[in-house]
């Protein structure tokens, strides 16, 4: 199966700074990554698929890009409300699979 | 708008049986690919299933073939996932999910999750 990697484990930011967060494939995915973001105690909430496609209603602030085994998800000025856990999916092959998360703290 | 309820969670010994539902509303169900996901207290998320439109096509994590198997009632509106010879492993939330619509995988809607239990 394809292993997912996130970068770093936990990532310690103020609010208004940019954060950026890495996703490596163990092979390729080509463009089939998708984010998700979960806050404490709910439902993860799907922020960017085909490595770079926002969700809907998605804050322009968000942005994903990359393909084949190298992606990124960038915030480029963090609000409160994006302190949370970030995950990042391939499914390109079966099974699908997500990396371990990205803890994005308040510095 | 567009809802998912998950249901049939709850404590069970090892090597016991649960079937988990998920009721959908608020779109038509049987245009969507559908997914199970799962997270372990504390832990990231794993995938576990998937099944097309017409349940012509599933898919499984190693962790669960053979084990668990899901299913669908497009004339209800529900998704299943019947989980036998359970582990403590598998104590967990439990997650529908609906995938983006034409696409497999990313899921763009989620039910609130239910808790599996598994222990003696």
């Amino acid at each position: 199966e394809i292993v997912m990697t996130q970068s770093p484990a936990t990532l310690s930011v103020s609010p208004g700074e940019r954060a950026t967060l890495s996703c490596r494939a163990s092979q390729s995915v080509g463009s089939n990554l998708a984010w998700y973001q979960q806050r404490p105690g709910q439902a993860p909430r799907l922020l960017i698929y085909g490595a770079s496609t926002r969700a809907t209603g998605l804050p322009a602030r968000f942005s994903g890009s990359g393909s084949g085994t190298e992606f990124t998800l960038t915030i480029s000025s963090l609000q409160s409300e994006d302190f949370a856990v970030y995950y990042c999916q391939q499914h390109n092959n079966w099974p699908q699979t997500f990396g371990r998360g990205t803890k994005v703290e308040i510095k | 708008q567009v809802q998912l309820v998950e249901s049939g969670g709850g404590l069970v010994k090892p090597g016991g049986s649960l079937r988990l539902s998920c009721a959908a509303s608020g779109f038509t169900f049987s245009d969507y690919y559908m997914s199970w996901i799962r997270q372990a207290p504390g832990k990231g998320l794993e995938w576990l299933s998937y099944i097309s439109t017409s349940s012509t096509y599933t898919h499984y994590a190693d962790s669960v073939k053979g084990r668990f198997t899901i299913s669908r009632d497009n004339a209800k509106n529900s998704l299943y996932l019947q989980m036998n010879s359970l582990r403590a492993e598998d104590t967990a939330v439990y997650y529908c999910a609906r995938d983006v619509e034409g696409m497999v995988g990313p899921a763009d809607y989620w039910g609130q999750g239910t808790l599996v239990t598994v222990s003696s």
